[in-house]
């Protein structure tokens, strides 16, 4: 079936260093995608979204990247810092099936000082 | 403005117990939604009330049921607790539901109840 998914499940970045988090869909149907930031022992917090009629979007240090012909969204972080230690996940709305919301697994990164 | 508020922060229980679990947001939104989340695994909807008055069912609605109190209020029930209801449960609000307004669509998440059953 058609799934979000994530290509890697760990990031280890230098404090200081930009990082990319990526995310691949299957789902050519899908109309909106989101990034969420997961913190241990907390619950999801909203980062970034973008629709499907668009390329790129920013945000305050974040960059949000589609690319519809691969079916491919990547999560840019820039200067990371270690706060920004935490996993992170892409969700996609799937418009013809009631708009369900679908949630990769995520990928932890880990931002070394 | 506390956001998104649950309770228990923790609850063990054991096979077919029943618990409620609850969620109250103070934002005024229309939507809100219930979600579990295991380990290696991305969330899963379980039952989601677009405006008060109304429910529906997600991805995982088996061995649930959900009520809207209120538009403030959406609580989770397990009628008979089973060993593979051993999740972390997160609750969350929207603006609006799905198909709406895409700025309005984001999800603002509660801290999570996090369950086990024996």
């Amino acid at each position: 079936g058609e799934s979000v998914g994530l290509h890697l499940p760990t990031l280890s970045v230098q404090e200081g260093d930009n990082s990319i988090i990526n995310c691949a869909y299957s789902n050519s149907a899908s109309d909106y995608f989101i990034w969420y930031k997961q913190e241990s022992g907390k619950g999801p917090q909203f980062i970034i979204d973008i629709r499907s009629n668009m390329d790129k979007r920013q945000g305050q240090r974040v960059t949000v990247l589609l690319n519809k012909t691969v079916k491919h969204l990547s999560l840019q972080i820039a200067a990371t810092q270690p706060g920004d230690s935490a996993v992170y996940f892409c969700a996609e709305r799937d418009y013809y099936n009631n708009n369900d919301m679908r949630f990769g697994a995520g990928t932890r990164l880990t931002v070394k000082p | 403005n506390a956001g998104v508020t649950q309770t228990p922060k923790f609850q063990v229980l054991k096979t077919g117990q029943s618990m409620t679990l609850q969620c109250a947001q103070d934002m005024n939104h229309n939507s809100m939604y219930w979600y579990r989340q295991d380990p290696g695994m991305g969330l899963r909807l379980i039952y989601y009330s677009a405006s008060e008055g109304t429910t529906d069912k997600g991805e995982v609605p088996n061995g649930y049921n959900v009520s809207r109190l209120n538009k403030r209020e959406f609580s989770l029930r397990l009628e008979s607790a089973a060993p593979s209801q051993t999740s972390v449960y997160f609750c969350a609000s929207s603006s609006s539901g799905p198909g709406f307004f895409f700025d309005q669509e984001t999800q603002y998440f509660g801290p999570g109840t996090r369950l086990l059953v024996l």
